[in-house]
């Protein structure tokens, strides 16, 4: 079975400074996705980012990236340039590609950026 | 398009009620997916359906808990019998295609419904 660890509960971050959040999965399947969500106050889950596990180049959507480390499975994001709407919980999550359906999460990173 | 809609948003229930949670999907979505969230924890999955169909509940508590997505109407999750410890966040989620082969990137969350139980 998979499992995602997310080992932050909690981070905190200045306004246009930069951080990391940290996540770790166990797997023996070699095709899956990973995605980071964010679930801010609202409790709305939106899609942050996501990787295919084939894919060897990082993804990036706009002030988000994420360090993809296969042999490691490792897989952390990074917000530049943090904003006041960063302001959320942050989900780690694995889909393994071979079939299965579900989403599996991570416990979650509260992310709190200060002004 | 509305999104997934979900409701009640908020739902209070004494112990030994039923629940009823409700998830319209997004237009033109036939797979819809049940997730709970407890208190502190990541979501978890619970069932996974289509029209008329459920594709894998391997994720549902084994008494009190169903779930159905007629083919007309919305996905509906049912609780019997509450008790305190069912107290969580709901989620349901759409999409067009399998997750597996639309790599989850059009797998579209609704807000979630928030059952309490006193």
């Amino acid at each position: 079975a998979q499992t995602v660890t997310q080992s932050q509960p909690e981070m905190s971050v200045q306004e246009a400074e930069t951080v990391t959040l940290s996540c770790t999965y166990d797997t023996s399947e070699n095709n899956y996705y990973l995605f980071w969500y964010k679930q801010p106050p609202s409790r709305q889950m939106i899609l942050v980012i996501r990787q295919e596990a084939y894919k060897q180049q990082n993804a990036t959507e706009n002030r988000f990236s994420v360090n993809f480390q296969k042999a490691a499975k490792s897989f952390s994001l990074k917000i530049s340039d943090s904003q006041l709407g960063d302001t959320a919980m942050y989900f780690c999550a694995f889909l393994y590609q071979g079939g299965s359906e579900k989403l599996v999460f991570g416990k979650g990173t509260k992310l709190t950026v200060n002004p | 398009n509305a999104g997934v809609m979900q409701n009640p948003r908020h739902l209070v229930r004494r112990r030994g009620q039923e629940a009823r949670l409700r998830c319209s999907p997004m237009k033109g979505h036939s797979h819809v997916y049940w997730y709970r969230q407890l208190p502190e924890e990541g979501l978890k999955f619970m069932v996974y359906l289509q029209k008329e169909n459920i594709i894998d509940e391997s994720g549902m508590p084994k008494e009190r808990f169903s779930a159905e997505f007629p083919k007309e109407g919305p996905s509906i999750l049912r609780i019997q019998q509450v008790v305190r410890g069912d107290s969580a966040a709901y989620f349901c989620a759409s999409s067009h295609d399998p997750p597996a082969l639309s790599g989850a990137n059009v797998l579209t969350f609704g807000a979630g419904s928030r059952l309490t139980v006193l």
